[in-house]
């Protein structure tokens, strides 16, 4: 059975400061790693993907992945209201097959 | 962008009808789609994986004749709910990627159903 990982939180942070997301996966041949961030009442939507061992930034966001440890993490720098949302993290264990997700992780940004 | 056009965007329904759900990738071909399901505070729970041409595979425990999908071209797949009953509430969210490797899905807007 392969399993995705979160806490499902709240991570509560004040405004300004960074919010870090981790997320561990089951199945060490997993080739592709996401993080979607999910609006109350509103689908998926993709904020990173990560393929390769290392950081991988954009913008605000940093997405980390260590293989070794199946081990995924997302931050989210100078945190905003705004980026109050359920963060997803999925994982695709075999090309073209659908995408395994975690429960998600409440993120709480307070003005 | 990819863009996967889903509808209706809500449905209300009495009980023992059925409903269909479209989802259309509206700006590439899809030869295979994926729905999902999530209820309240839950996480999405994939049903099926739709290919066109060919029958859907569906995941362990979501019935087959219940949750028909039709993947009759390479942009539009549907997911009927027969007999629909008050537990078949739910948030259905159609997917698909742009090729056939490892690459992000992209996400329709979402059915909301609420079976009454």
């Amino acid at each position: 059975q392969k399993e995705v990982e979160q806490n499902s939180g709240p991570l509560s942070v004040p405004e300004g400061a960074i919010a870090s997301l981790n997320c561990t996966y089951s199945d060490r041949g997993s080739q592709s790693f996401f993080w979607y961030r999910q609006y109350s009442g509103k689908s998926p939507e993709l904020i990173m993907s990560i393929y390769s061992n290392g950081d991988k930034e954009d913008g605000r966001f940093t997405a980390q992945l260590n293989k070794a440890s199946q081990y995924v993490s997302l931050l989210i720098r100078d945190s905003q209201p705004s980026d109050s949302a359920t963060y997803l993290c999925a994982v695709n264990w075999q090309a073209g097959t659908a995408l395994i997700f975690g429960k998600g992780t409440t993120l709480s940004v307070s003005s | 962008g990819a863009v996967v056009s889903q509808h209706p965007s809500w449905v209300i329904c009495k009980s023992g009808t059925s409903v269909k759900i479209e989802c259309r990738s509206l700006d590439f071909q899809a030869t295979t789609m994926f729905w999902y399901r999530q209820f309240p505070k839950q996480s999405l729970m994939l049903m099926a994986t739709s290919n066109e041409g060919s029958k859907a595979t569906y995941e362990q425990g979501v019935e087959k004749d219940k949750f028909l999908i039709n993947h009759a071209s390479l942009t539009l797949s549907t997911l009927t709910v027969t007999s629909a009953h008050p537990e078949d509430s739910s948030f259905y969210i159609c997917s698909a990627r742009l090729d056939r490797g490892s690459s992000p899905l992209h996400f329709g807007n979402g059915t909301r159903l609420t079976v009454t």
